[in-house]
Parts: structure tokens; C-alpha cells; sequence
């Protein structure tokens, strides 16, 4: 079964600065999705960002990014120029791939950020 | 944007009750899924559908739970015999073969 890992609970970042969440993950799958999905205090999911496993290049919107490193089952997410909304519950996730199938999310546990002036 | 609704936002019901959940899933998506979340816990996988039947559906979703999509909109979780556990946050979600899934608001079960 496909595990997704986030070991930092909590992070702090200030206005203005980067941030680095982690994740990592397991499967013996070779095509998968991973997303970033942030969750504020509303609890509504919202989707980050996504990476194709098939696609080497990092996928980028505007000021998040990931690092994926497939070989290790890596998946990070960087947050630039960070601001007061930004603040929220980070949730990894995968997906295995096998386009047009009903595939599920696994969700890892979070990371909660915090943004401080 | 197109967006997916859930209603209600918040259900109270007693032990023991049964209570549907809606959602109303984007237009042109085919795949639909229920997710449930704890208050603090993470977002944890209940059942997917597609093509008017359930496509996987976790441990948790014992026999007390169903799924129907009556019609061309509406897309329902129905939960009887409710119980104090079954108290959480329940996400719909749905998607287009292969790509991303989106989220509704959620609908807040507390259970007494």
C-alpha cells in the first residue's frame, strides 16, 4: 500500500521569506500524481500544485514550487516571498496513475505553517 | 470557476440517526469520491464512484454507508445508524479522467 510521510508537524516561516515543507512517500508504482493541497481554518482543501511522476521538470505556480527527487520518493514543497495568507495546513499527496480509473488520494498527516511578521 | 457545493454546511444528528450528506460535483467531471477528516487528523479516503457504481471504497466505509448519484447532479453519502466516531468532516470530490481532484467545502458532521 502507498504511504505519504510529512515529519515536520508545524513550521514558521516570516513575511517575505522561503519555506521548505517536506514529504515523502512510498510506492512500487512507476506512473503517479503527487499534490500539494493547503487547508486553512475554513477547512476547505485547496489545490497547491501537482507533479506528474513521468515528468522530470518541477512544476511551478507562481510563488510555490516542488522539488521532486524520484529516486528517493521525494516531494517538497517551497514556498517564495511567503505571506500572511499563506498560512494554512499543508497536506501532501499521492495518487497512483492509470488515467481513467476512480483513483484515491493518500493523504500525509500535515504541516502546519505558520506566517509571523 | 466552476466549483463543487456541499450541503448542509453543518449537520447535528443524534446516535443512532441517519443523515445525507450532498454534493453537487463539477458539470463535465465523471469520477466522484467522499473523503472524511477528524478534527485534526488527516483527510482519509471513504469511497470513489464512477459510472453509477462504487469504484473502491475504503475499511471504514462499513454497511452502515451508501453512495447514489440520483440523478444527472446530485452525488449522496448516506450514513445510518450513526454513531459518536462517525463525527468528522466530510469532503466531496470530484475529477476528470487522470487530472486533479477538487475539493468541496465540506460538511461538518457532529454527532451527539
Amino acid at each position: 500500500a502507498q504511504t505519504v510521510t510529512q515529519s515536520q508537524p508545524e513550521m514558521s516561516v516570516q513575511e517575505a521569506e522561503t519555506v521548505t515543507l517536506s514529504c515523502t512517500y512510498d510506492t512500487s508504482e512507476s506512473d503517479y500524481y503527487l499534490f500539494w493541497y493547503k487547508q486553512p481554518p475554513s477547512r476547505q482543501m485547496i489545490l497547491v500544485i501537482r507533479q506528474e511522476a513521468y515528468k522530470q521538470q518541477n512544476a511551478t505556480e507562481n510563488r510555490f514550487s516542488v522539488n521532486f527527487q524520484k529516486a528517493a520518493k521525494s516531494f517538497s514543497l517551497k514556498i517564495s516571498d511567503s505571506q500572511l495568507g499563506d498560512a494554512a495546513m499543508y497536506f501532501c499527496a499521492y495518487r497512483r496513475g492509470n488515467t481513467g480509473t476512480a483513483s484515491k488520494l493518500t493523504f500525509g498527516t500535515g504541516t502546519r505553517l505558520q506566517v509571523t511578521l | 470557476e466552476p466549483e463543487v457545493t456541499q450541503t448542509p454546511s453543518h449537520q447535528v444528528t443524534q446516535m443512532g440517526q441517519e443523515v445525507i450528506l450532498r454534493c453537487v460535483p463539477i458539470s463535465n467531471h465523471l469520477y466522484f469520491y467522499w473523503y472524511r477528516q477528524i478534527l485534526g487528523q488527516k483527510v482519509e479516503f471513504l469511497v470513489s464512484f464512477y459510472n453509477n457504481e462504487i469504484s473502491e471504497k475504503s475499511e471504514i466505509f462499513d454497511d452502515r454507508f451508501s453512495v447514489e448519484r440520483p440523478d444527472g447532479s446530485n452525488f449522496t453519502l448516506k450514513i445510518r445508524s450513526t454513531k459518536l466516531e462517525d463525527s468528522a468532516m466530510y469532503f466531496c470530490a470530484s475529477t476528470r479522467a487522470g487530472y486533479e481532484q477538487y475539493f468541496g467545502p465540506g460538511t461538518r458532521l457532529t454527532v451527539t
